[in-house]
């Protein structure tokens, strides 16, 4: 069965504080690694895919980057309207649904 | 900027009694989902649509649930006899198909059954 934990649970930084989340994963054949963004009451919002050891994405503060056992989220000099939940999800080898982790709040307090 | 719109936002309901959700997917996509979300919990999927056939559904999407395409713009789901258990938030996604894990998720239906 396809598995998804993400740590910490929770983060706070303050503005201007770097950090990492952590994505790790057991998976049958992935296909695609992905990151999503949750603000409070409202769906999930796609950031990156990731389809194989080595590669990265980044995206303004952000950049995702993926081992054979794990993805890391970088945030770099974050700011209060990046606090959210980031969810990583997996998609294995059989059907389209992806699995996604439980998620890490992040909040940044200026 | 195309979006995937959810009606309704909010619905209460008594357990036993029948419960539509509706979704106006992306209009060019092709693949759709339904996922929830128990409060406090991980988004789970539950149904996964294309080609106006169910491809993929988990053990959750029991035969208390179904999903239809009734028109070319609407996707339903509907929950025959909810539960106290079916209390959650409720996502519909809609995808392209170049990147199958690029999701766009509405704003969710939260249901509450009492």
């Amino acid at each position: 069965e396809d598995q998804v934990t993400q740590s910490p649970e929770a983060l706070r930084l303050q503005e201007g504080e770097s950090s990492s989340l952590n994505c790790s994963y057991t998976v049958s054949g992935l296909r695609g690694l992905f990151w999503y963004r949750q603000d409070p009451g409202k769906g999930p919002e796609f950031l990156f895919t990731l389809y194989s050891a080595g590669e990265e994405k980044e995206k303004e503060r952000l950049k995702a980057t993926l081992t054979k056992k794990e993805s890391f989220l970088h945030i770099t000099a974050p700011k209060p309207e990046d606090s959210a939940t980031y969810l990583c999800a997996v998609q294995g080898a059989y059907g389209n649904k992806l699995v996604f982790g439980a998620g890490t709040i992040l909040r940044v307090k200026s | 900027e195309p979006e995937v719109t959810q009606t309704p936002s909010h619905q209460v309901t008594q357990m036993g009694q029948e419960v539509i959700l509706r979704c106006v997917p992306i209009s060019n996509h092709l693949y759709f989902y339904w996922y929830r979300q128990i409060l406090g919990q991980k988004v789970e999927f539950l149904v996964s649509f294309y080609n106006n056939e169910i491809s993929e559904k988990s053990e959750i999407f029991d035969d208390q649930f179904s999903v239809e395409r009734p028109d070319g713009s609407n996707f339903t789901l509907k929950i025959r006899s909810t539960k106290l258990e079916d209390s959650a938030m409720y996502f519909c996604a809609s995808g392209g198909g170049t990147n199958i894990g690029e999701l766009f998720f509405g704003e969710g239906s939260r249901l509450t059954v009492l």
